[in-house]
This record gives C-alpha cells, sequence and structure tokens, in this order.
C-alpha cells in the first residue's frame, strides 16, 4: 500500500494557467509537507501543516496556496504559473511528535511552458 | 538559522570498498541530524537518524553515521558499497520552531558505485 501518494506524476502547462497537486498519506501522520526540488537538486521546504493548520510558511509567492481538507490531505494550489515554478514537488508527511522521521511521496514533476 | 554542508557533489567508490558521504551542519542548540536517500524519479527515503545517545547510528540497508559533535560533523558510512547503493545522498538538520519541526536540507551527494 502506497504510504504517501501524490497526483499526478507528471504536469505539463502553459505560463499564466493555474494548477493544483493533490498529496494523501494513510500513515495516520498528523503532520504533512510540500518541497521544492529544483534542477540542482537542491530541496526547499515549501509549507507544513500540523492538524490542519499552518505551521510552516517559508517564502514562498502567494501564487501558491496549500490546502488541507483533513489530515491525511495536503493540496498545493499554484495560481498563474510561472517558467521558474518548473521543479519536482514532493509532499511528505510524519508525526509531529519526538522527531520523527518524514516520509516522502514520489514526487510531481511540474513543467511550465 | 540552521544549515548543513555536504562538500562533495559526487562520490566514486569501488563495489565492496568502504564509502563515507560527509555532512558538517550548523544549528543553535541541539543538533537532530537525518539522512535520507533519493533514488532516481523516486521520492526521498529515510535511512537513519541522530537525536540523542550513542554517537554512532545504524540504520537501514547496513548504513550507519558518526555524529561528532566537535567537529559538527554526521557522515554516512557503510562498511562494503554496493552498486545499488548509487544514488543521491541527503543529509538534513532539524530544529524546534513555532511548534513544529522543520528539515534543512544539504545540497546533496551522488554516490556512485563502480562495479
Amino acid at each position: 500500500d502506497t504510504a504517501v501518494s501524490q497526483t499526478p506524476k507528471y504536469l505539463v502547462t502553459q505560463m499564466g494557467n493555474d494548477k493544483s497537486i493533490k498529496c494523501e498519506q494513510n500513515l495516520g501522520h498528523d503532520t504533512m509537507y510540500w518541497y521544492k526540488q529544483d534542477s540542482k537538486k537542491f530541496l526547499k521546504i515549501m509549507f507544513s501543516y500540523n492538524n490542519k493548520e499552518l505551521i510552516i510558511n517559508e517564502t514562498v509567492p502567494n501564487r501558491f496556496s496549500p490546502k488541507s481538507p483533513d489530515k491525511a490531505h495536503l493540496n498545493l494550489h499554484i495560481n498563474s504559473l510561472e517558467l521558474g515554478d518548473s521543479a519536482v514537488y514532493f509532499c511528505a508527511s510524519s508525526l509531529r511528535e519526538g522527531l520523527r522521521e518524514q516520509f516522502f511521496g514520489p514526487g510531481t514533476r511540474l513543467t511550465v511552458l | 538559522a540552521q544549515s548543513v554542508a555536504q562538500p562533495e557533489d559526487q562520490v566514486n567508490v569501488a563495489e565492496g570498498n568502504p564509502l563515507t558521504v560527509k555532512c558538517t551542519y550548523s544549528v543553535s542548540g541541539n543538533p537532530y541530524l537525518f539522512w535520507y536517500v533519493q533514488y532516481p524519479n523516486r521520492g526521498l527515503q529515510f535511512l537513519l537518524k541522530y537525536i540523542t545517545g550513542d554517537n554512532l547510528v545504524k540504520g537501514s540497508y547496513g548504513f550507519e553515521a558518526e555524529f561528532n559533535k566537535s567537529q559538527t560533523s554526521f557522515h554516512l558510512k557503510k562498511p562494503s558499497a554496493l552498486v545499488s547503493d548509487s544514488a543521491l545522498y541527503f543529509c538534513a538538520v532539524s530544529r524546534a520552531g513555532a511548534g513544529s519541526y522543520q528539515l534543512t536540507f544539504g545540497k546533496g551527494t551522488k554516490l556512485s558505485v563502480i562495479p
């Protein structure tokens, strides 16, 4: 069974469009994250949610908006896509207490043309 | 602020030889350190972590890491490399802040194990 799943796996779109990436975890975790991995493989956290509440919001353009309908889901909506948004986006989850490790999804490769 | 340095972009090692992937960190207070591995076109997988206790931490797939507080290092090691160990390895440090734990990752080290 997939622990952390993301859809779609690949997303190709035009500049200016709005798109969403969905993430679901079936691990019973209470904290979920979105990361961006650029073309040089550098990984940077974008958002962190705990029990549906935003905990961390790094310096990310407000075109990016996370939405957490429940503890098991954390979706990422991106408005007015730009060329620089092209990257691989990873969702992850963990238990908040005890410094537990994070479990990552397979990633969504976003290409903006 | 916290940071992680992985000084080598790439490490090449012959199959069967020991391997080391280096990591140094900077953080205020006690560090919580992690190693993750990323295979091509996959998400990151947890290998091991150091929170407290024994400085030598054992993890998945025969990997281990040694925490050295005086050198602020957390190098990843394996006694005998396998071709299947070839992947991208990330070191990460965590701190408590805003009620949650935020991982800061290094830039990654590509490990190539040569048959």
